[in-house]
């Protein structure tokens, strides 16, 4: 499968601990898009890596939140001091530069805080 | 500030009617709308899209019409059929924030058979 991988599918966590997600992109994706979803809504926004470089983070990544692509390859996103509000599902999805932008979505890590 | 907007919230249809789910928004240099379906558990998959310079795109059964003036789209789903019962979200980029996808609330749509 050349898909988008990530990896756990799922986490439970107890509040106040730390969790690390891993994104695999598309190969010959050069970006790659963090997006946290909760029931009933739609995606929303986290950041963006073109490369190696994080390009763009939303207001809604607290400081908690922290994410890597070394080498422009695979992502971690993790998220410390957990808390219950953190509970959703965090989706991955990768594209190449240019017009067009297809973003190609993995199957997302859902998250539970307890 | 919900930068999409999207309706209905849920929709029923019956086998072999035509299911149609509205966007609307309100920054014009949005520059390309994908549709996504998303059935429970999965990620978003990549349904259908459209940039601002056609008024319709056709793929199948699943059609998207562009209205660049009053900033609307939709997407209109022919000969519905219970396997695309799921939800369906429709999004908006533009180049000048990194291409990241503004997503509406989403579309539950039920085919009865």
């Amino acid at each position: 499968d050349t898909g988008v991988s990530q990896d756990p599918r799922h986490k439970i966590t107890k509040r106040g601990q730390n969790v690390t997600f891993r994104c695999d992109p598309i190969s010959e994706h050069n970006r790659l898009y963090w997006y946290r979803q909760t029931l009933g809504q739609g995606p929303e926004f986290l950041t963006y890596f073109q490369n190696e470089a994080q390009l763009e983070k939303s207001r809604l990544l607290s400081d908690r939140f922290s994410a890597e692509r070394p080498k422009g390859s695979f992502s971690t996103l993790e998220i410390q001091r957990t808390e219950q509000g953190d509970s959703a599902m965090y989706l991955c999805a990768s594209s190449k530069s240019g017009r067009g932008n297809i973003q190609y979505f993995g199957a997302g890590t859902r998250l539970s805080v307890l | 500030q919900q930068q999409v907007k999207q309706s209905p919230q849920s929709l029923i249809v019956q086998k072999g009617g035509i299911s149609i789910i509205n966007c609307a928004y309100e920054n014009t240099a949005f520059d390309y709308f994908p549709w996504y379906q998303q059935f429970p558990g999965k990620g978003p998959a990549l349904l259908i899209a459209i940039r601002p310079d056609v008024s319709e795109k056709k793929e199948g059964r699943f059609t998207i019409s562009f209205n660049k003036s009053a900033k609307q789209f939709s997407l209109h789903i022919m000969d519905s059929q219970p396997g695309d019962s799921a939800t369906y979200f429709c999004a908006a980029t533009t180049p000048n924030t990194g291409n990241q996808f503004y997503f509406g609330t989403g579309t539950s749509l039920t085919v009865i058979p």
